[in-house]
C-alpha cells in the first residue's frame, strides 16, 4: 500500500511567522505534490516536483516555495504567513508510469491568526 | 471555463438505490480520469481510475467513461448511508503529471 504521511494534522501559525509543512512518502515516487482545498474552490495546484531538486508552480505558487532534497520528502514553505493562506493543505504522490493514479496525505488544516 | 466540471449537489438518495455521479472534462487530450471519495475533514481517497471507453466494475462501483462525449460518471449500487461523502473527479492527460480535479459533487444516502 502506498503510504503519504504529513507533519502536522493541525496547525496554528500568526501572520508572519514562516511556515514549514514536510511530506514523505515511502513508496519511491518520483513525483509529488502540494495541493491546497477551500470550499467551492475545490483542489488548487501550489507546485509538484518531477524529482530531487525539480519544482514546477501549479496554478497558485504566490506565497509558496518548496523544497525536495530527498526523494520520499517534499516540504512546502510559507515564507510569510498570511490569513488568506488559511487552508487544507494536501501532499500527493504520483505511482510511475503505467497506472499513474494520485495518492493522497492525511491533509494539514493550517490556521493564520 | 475549468477543465473538469462536476455538479456541487448535494445529490439525496435514498439508501439502496443506485447513486449516479456525473463529470465532464474539456481537454481532449484527457486520457485518465479518476474518482476520488471525500469525507468531511478527510483527504481524498481513490475508488477508481479508467482510461478506456465503456465500464469498469469494482465491487458496487462503475465507472463509464465516453470519449466522445468528454463524459465520465460514477455508478454506486446498493447505496449505504457509508458512501456519504463528496466525490471528487479528475483527469490527466499523457505523460503529463498535471491532474485536473472538480469541485465535487457531495452525496447523502438517506437510511
Amino acid at each position: 500500500d502506498v503510504k503519504v504521511t504529513q507533519s502536522s494534522r493541525y496547525l496554528v501559525k500568526r501572520t508572519g511567522e514562516k511556515v514549514f509543512l514536510e511530506c514523505v512518502q515511502d513508496m519511491d515516487h518520483e513525483n509529488m505534490f502540494w495541493y491546497r482545498q477551500d470550499p467551492g474552490l475545490g483542489l488548487r495546484l501550489i507546485y509538484f516536483s518531477y524529482d530531487v531538486k525539480m519544482k514546477e508552480k501549479g496554478d497558485i505558487p504566490e506565497g509558496y516555495s518548496v523544497s525536495r532534497e530527498k526523494k520520499e520528502r517534499f516540504s512546502l514553505i510559507l515564507e510569510s504567513a498570511s490569513t488568506n493562506q488559511t487552508s487544507m493543505y494536501l501532499c500527493a504522490s504520483k505511482t510511475p508510469r503505467g497506472l499513474e493514479t494520485q495518492y493522497f496525505g492525511p491533509g494539514t488544516r493550517l490556521l493564520v491568526l | 471555463q475549468k477543465e473538469v466540471e462536476q455538479n456541487s449537489g448535494p445529490l439525496s438518495v435514498p439508501e439502496g438505490a443506485i447513486a449516479s455521479l456525473n463529470c465532464t472534462y474539456s481537454d481532449r487530450g484527457s486520457q485518465s480520469f479518476f474518482w476520488y471519495r471525500q469525507y468531511s475533514g478527510k483527504s481524498p481517497e481513490l475508488i477508481m481510475s479508467i482510461y478506456s471507453n465503456g465500464d469498469k466494475e469494482d465491487g458496487r462501483f462503475t465507472a463509464q467513461l465516453n470519449k466522445a462525449s468528454q463524459y465520465v460518471s460514477l455508478l454506486i449500487r446498493d447505496s449505504q448511508p457509508s458512501d456519504s461523502a463528496t466525490y471528487l473527479c479528475a483527469s490527466r492527460r499523457y505523460n503529463f503529471n498535471k491532474f485536473y480535479f472538480g469541485s465535487g459533487t457531495k452525496l447523502n444516502v438517506k437510511p
